[in-house]
């Protein structure tokens, strides 16, 4: 079945460092991908999405490139900042609106 | 500002009760899918609702129930609650009738606790 495997956390990152959160998928036919974003004590926010091969998300700074022959979906920013600390969810989705998510990977920016 | 709403916040539970969480969709958005969140993991899709009709579900047992209302709110109910039902339980509403390019709207969710 699908599914969606992402690096563990918790990663922890220098203000300004680049950042890259690994994700990579299995499906059977062209999944929409995602990146979900939970900030502490709030609810999941759609970060940015690609709906086909090739195609950049991106958003506040962050973006993933849709790589079809590495089945892969990784986040990327140049320089985070303290406020991006929060949880990441790489998710897909396939024909219908259920979305299959990554077990998340908490990400934690020192000042 | 999403306009997803969930209630309650919090609730705690015993094994063996039942509980009704409620979602109230944004308005326009025909389709509602719910979600469970264990700590530590990512949501698992427990089913979704179209224009009333459920339109797909996870692997989740018959206990687990919904209904949508034409008001674009929506309720999940769980019979016969065990510990592991323990999680936070999500809303996510969108506007579409199935396409994956839909984006789908979260709620803050429902944080259950089943002693």
């Amino acid at each position: 079945g699908n599914s969606v495997t992402q690096m563990e956390g918790p990663v922890t990152l220098s203000e300004e460092a680049f950042l890259t959160i690994n994700c990579t998928y299995t499906a059977t036919g062209y999944p929409s991908l995602f990146w979900y974003v939970q900030y502490p004590g709030e609810g999941l926010q759609l970060l940015l999405k690609a709906t086909k091969a090739d195609d950049k998300g991106s958003n506040k700074g962050f973006e993933a490139t849709y790589r079809k022959e590495t089945t892969s979906f990784h986040l990327e920013k140049g320089s985070v900042q303290v406020s991006d600390s929060a949880v990441y969810f790489c998710a897909l989705s396939e024909g219908d609106d259920k979305i299959i998510f990554g077990k998340g990977t908490r990400l934690h920016i020192l000042p | 500002e999403t306009g997803v709403t969930q209630s309650p916040t919090h609730l705690i539970k015993t094994r063996g009760q039942q509980v009704t969480l409620r979602c109230s969709s944004q308005s326009g958005h025909n389709t509602v899918s719910w979600y469970q969140q264990a700590l530590g993991q990512g949501p698992q899709f427990i089913f979704q609702y179209y224009r009333e009709e459920e339109n797909g579900r996870g692997n989740f047992p018959p206990r687990f129930s919904g209904l949508q209302f034409p008001n674009y709110s929506s309720e999940l109910n769980v019979n016969a609650l065990e510990l592991d039902d323990s999680a936070l339980y999500l809303c996510a509403s969108s506007d579409g009738s199935g396409r994956s390019t839909d984006t789908q709207y979260f709620g803050p969710g429902t944080r259950l606790t089943v002693l």
